[in-house]
């Protein structure tokens, strides 16, 4: 069955950096696009990032591009988020999804369980 | 960015009773193929998000029946035939046709009576 185990978060100061790692299994990890959803506590859903299969194409939304970087290692089955800079307004649970695979990265039908970052002084 | 609209905020549903979200794009979500590509999701409390629907109208394996998808274009609805106790939690919209970014609707709250 398809899993995906996030871990890495926890209390970070103003400006420091994180990173969240995503273990993956039961599936094909090298074939599929992988994203990164956050939510902010009491509040909704947040798409943050997409990575290709192979890692050609990244993607991210406006309030992070410069400062979060995503990556993967498909000889690890791992997917990464490396979050710089942090700010208050980042503390958030951070999910990784499943993507797809071919044309169609979207799919988000498996979700970790999340990883929950604080940013806090 | 794709602005997602969702309703009501709040939905306190009688168990047995139907419920009915609305979601609603700031763009046509038709692609070329003539699919639109919204996805809609569950989040009990203290869970991750589950999709239940994608592509408007295709229900994921092993979600219940009682669960529905439709509309084109603008407009999307999400149907529970009769609301269980399981069904608590919120529900939300996603447009994965216009990205980046992928957009979420803001949530609708669903509740027992």
């Amino acid at each position: 069955q398809v899993q995906l185990v996030e871990s890495g978060g926890g209390v970070v100061q103003p400006g420091r950096s994180l990173r969240l790692s995503c273990a993956a299994s039961g599936f094909t990890f090298s074939s599929y696009a992988l994203h990164w959803v956050r939510q902010a506590p009491g509040k909704g859903l947040q798409w943050v990032t997409l990575i290709s299969y192979d890692e050609s194409n990244k993607f991210y939304a406006d309030s992070v591009k410069g400062r979060f970087t995503i990556s993967r290692d498909n000889s690890k089955n791992t997917l990464y988020l490396q979050m710089d800079s942090l700010r208050a307004e980042d503390t958030a649970v951070y999910y990784c999804a499943r993507g797809g695979i071919g044309d169609d990265w979207a799919y988000f039908d498996y979700w970790g369980q999340g990883t929950l970052v604080t940013v806090s002084s | 960015d794709v602005v997602m609209t969702q309703s009501p905020p709040s939905l306190p549903v009688t168990l047995g009773q139907p419920a009915s979200i609305s979601c609603r794009s700031s763009q046509s979500l038709e692609y070329s193929d003539g699919n639109s590509y919204l996805n809609w999701f569950q989040q009990r409390p203290g869970q991750s998000p589950r999709r239940l629907i994608y592509k408007a109208s295709n229900r994921d394996s092993g979600v219940p029946d009682r669960f529905s998808g439709s509309g084109s274009g603008t407009d999307f609805t999400l149907k529970i035939s009769r609301v269980e106790a399981e069904d608590v939690g919120v529900y939300y919209c996603m447009q994965v046709t216009h990205w980046p970014p992928y957009t979420f609707g803001q949530g609708t709250k669903l509740e027992i009576k």
